[in-house]
């Protein structure tokens, strides 16, 4: 069955600081990766996602994440993070042949300290 | 604003009763999706909706149902219920059939709180 592994539960941060948040899933096949953000007390949004070509992905807000295949993984940079940051973070995968089930990661909790 | 609404914002009843939980996807978005938020399971995919029938299944108990109507809204009916069951539950919605490439638009929840 398909898992997904975000090694950190809470990162906090200063303002200025570069952020790498782990997500491992675990699925042989073709994968779509997506990572959302949830503002306190908002909904979850998508910051960026990963259909196929280049394995380094821009989304929104200056964030990136690189998709490594060999490792299974699709970790979410950003090179300064902001106060504006603080929100959960989720990783998500779909299977393409794993019907449509979304499923996500835990969640980590990031904290910017300003 | 995801243009997903959600109704209601939020919800507190006693164990054994039933409640139901309505979403309204985005216009034009034919899929929804259900997934409960809570503190120790996280977010978990409970079922999914394209054009009025169901597409997918995930960790949804069998006290839980749902239905998307003809106008493409969606309801979760949670029955007997229990006091684990006390969660955010949010509604999503997508474009189409394409769900492996579909963004989601998530909606803001119902907080269900069972006493």
């Amino acid at each position: 069955a398909q898992s997904v592994s975000q090694h950190n539960h809470h990162v906090i941060l200063s303002e200025a600081a570069s952020l790498e948040l782990g997500c491992n899933y675990s699925y042989g096949g073709t994968v779509n990766l997506f990572w959302y953000v949830q503002y306190p007390g908002q909904h979850l949004q998508l910051l960026l996602k990963y259909f196929s070509g280049d394995p380094l992905v821009k989304g929104i807000k200056g964030f990136e994440a690189e998709f490594i295949k060999s490792k299974f993984s699709f970790n979410l940079r950003k090179p300064s993070v902001q106060w504006s940051d603080t929100a959960e973070y989720f990783c998500a995968v779909n299977a393409r042949t794993g019907g449509f089930k979304t499923i996500f990661g835990a969640g980590t909790r990031l904290f910017v300290k300003a | 604003d995801s243009g997903v609404t959600q109704t209601p914002k939020h919800l507190i009843t006693a164990t054994g009763q039933r409640v139901t939980l309505r979403c309204s996807p985005r216009s034009g978005d034919l899929s929804v999706y259900w997934y409960q938020q809570s503190l120790d399971q996280g977010l978990q995919f409970l079922i999914q909706y394209y054009n009025g029938e169901e597409r997918a299944k995930g960790n949804i108990l069998e006290r839980f149902s749902a239905q998307q109507f003809p106008d493409l809204h969606s309801e979760l009916n949670l029955s007997s219920l229990e006091l684990g069951d006390s969660a955010l539950y949010f509604c999503a919605s997508s474009v189409g059939l394409a769900g492996y490439t579909d963004t989601q638009y998530f909606g803001p929840g119902t907080r269900l709180t069972v006493l």
